[in-house]
């Protein structure tokens, strides 16, 4: 089945370090990736979606100054939280979709834990 | 404005017992999604529906989509501790990309 692998699983650093997390499709090829951020107890809010070989398309309210997506290839997009304070605390989770869009649920990864101290 | 609301967010049930989880959602659309995450984990998808009257089934778990009505239901059947997690629907809002909108969640919890 088609696995997307997220890198790192959990990150602690202080405030204003930038960190930046992997998405991987391993067995596919994925145009488009999703990111997702998560806070406790709450749903998955679509940040942006990424695109292969162009600019993500950010969801209102996201600034694209801070979470910087970078799709450089067919299986990997990369999202980097830029000085990074404790509100960015979450759990961010990407997501891709088989080619053949449209009857594919979205694979997630297992999801990076981000603590900003 | 586009919203999926499920019902109900929370859930605590006997091992054994049934229960419906309802997902309604706005807008038109012929693809919903069922999601499980595990605490501290990623979603895991259980069900794709993407027609009027689907209707899916796995083990314990059965997915049901009206799009007239804009309702999926996801029944549970006799459950069973290891049905404990939370549960989020996601509805396709189209476009090209195929963007979801998730749901809050319900979270479940069978006890012994």
């Amino acid at each position: 089945g088609a696995v997307v692998s997220q890198h790192p699983s959990w990150v602690i650093c202080k405030s204003g370090t930038s960190v930046k997390i992997e998405c991987r499709s391993l067995d596919f090829q994925a145009t488009t990736m999703f990111w997702y951020r998560q806070f406790p107890k709450q749903s998955l809010m679509l940040m942006a979606t990424s695109n292969e070989g162009s600019k993500a398309t950010y969801e209102q309210g996201v600034e694209k100054d801070k979470f910087l997506i970078n799709h450089a290839s067919l299986t990997l997009s990369t999202l980097t939280v830029t000085s990074a304070h404790p509100e960015d605390s979450s759990f961010y989770i990407c997501s891709a979709r088989l080619p053949g869009y449209s009857n594919q649920p979205q694979h997630f990864g297992d999801g990076t834990r981000l603590s900003i101290l | 404005e586009l919203k999926v609301e499920q019902n109900p967010l929370f859930l605590s049930m006997q091992e054994g017992k049934n229960y419906t989880i309802y997902c309604n959602y706005s807008t038109t659309s012929d693809r919903l999604y069922w999601y499980r995450q595990d605490p501290g984990k990623s979603l895991e998808s259980l069900f794709v529906l993407l027609s009027n009257g689907a209707v899916k089934q796995e083990g314990r778990l059965m997915a049901s989509l009206d799009t007239k009505a804009r309702l999926s239901t996801l029944h549970i059947t006799a459950a069973v501790h290891d049905l404990s997690a939370t549960y989020f629907c996601a509805v396709d809002y189209g476009g090209s990309q195929g963007n979801l909108i998730f749901g809050k969640g319900t979270k479940l919890s069978v006890k012994p």
